[in-house]
């Protein structure tokens, strides 16, 4: 069954560092996303990405995170100076289309500890 | 704006008894609304969704969900708890136009031998 992939599945990084997490969506999905969770509470989006652009975003995504599809497969999330309250899970997650019509599938997620 | 709320932390209930995790929705417009359930250290993997149609939804594992307009609720069911069920169970909305789901709290439900 086709899944959607994560890496790191664990990242330690010093606060004000440069963070990449990378995901492979399902390959037929058009439609990416990336969502984080704060110490197993609530499930937070963060952006959503369809034909190479942004189509949505929180306000939790300021200027410091940024997202990009580089070569196709990949989909990435970079945070360019991390703080301490960064340290969560982050989620991938893909959609064949608009979520109206079909769920997302998600990733295993990548631990981002920020000391 | 959309919102999705749980109003359980946490629901116990003895293994072979049925279950329910209860949700209740404010959208504008038709809602569109979806089951996760996330195990220790997985991610979230989709348990079923009410799109339109009938208001019993069936869906992975034996769980169910019962759509209720009038009430704006989305409650999770299960005829008979299992020990293996003890996992974090998310609703989530989407309205309108947005490409986003919106998650609740979640509920962590534990199902006791």
């Amino acid at each position: 069954e086709p899944e959607v992939t994560q890496t790191p599945s664990h990242q330690v990084t010093q606060m004000g560092q440069e963070v990449i997490l990378r995901c492979v969506p399902i390959s037929n999905h058009l439609y990416f996303y990336w969502y984080r969770q704060i110490l197993g509470q609530k499930v937070e989006f963060l952006v959503s990405f369809y034909n190479n652009e942004i189509s949505e975003k929180s306000e939790i995504f300021d200027d410091q995170f940024s997202v990009e599809r580089p070569d196709g497969s990949n989909f990435t999330l970079k945070i360019r100076s991390t703080k301490l309250e960064d340290s969560a899970m982050y989620f991938c997650a893909s959609s064949e289309g608009q979520t109206n019509t079909g769920e997302l599938f998600f990733g295993e997620g990548s631990r981002l500890t920020v000391l | 704006a959309q919102s999705v709320a749980q109003p359980e932390d946490q629901v116990n209930v003895a293994e072979g008894n049925p279950l329910t995790v209860k949700c209740t929705y404010s959208v504008s417009g038709n809602p569109y609304l979806f089951w996760y359930v996330q195990y220790p250290n997985r991610g979230l993997q989709f348990l079923l969704k009410y799109i339109t149609g009938d208001n019993l939804v069936k869906g992975s594992y034996g769980f169910e969900a019962e759509f209720n307009k009038s009430q704006t609720s989305f409650h999770l069911k299960k005829p008979s708890a299992l020990v293996s069920d003890s996992a974090l169970y998310f609703c989530a909305v989407k309205g309108g136009s947005s490409y986003k789901l919106i998650f609740g709290s979640g509920t962590r439900l534990l199902v006791r031998p």
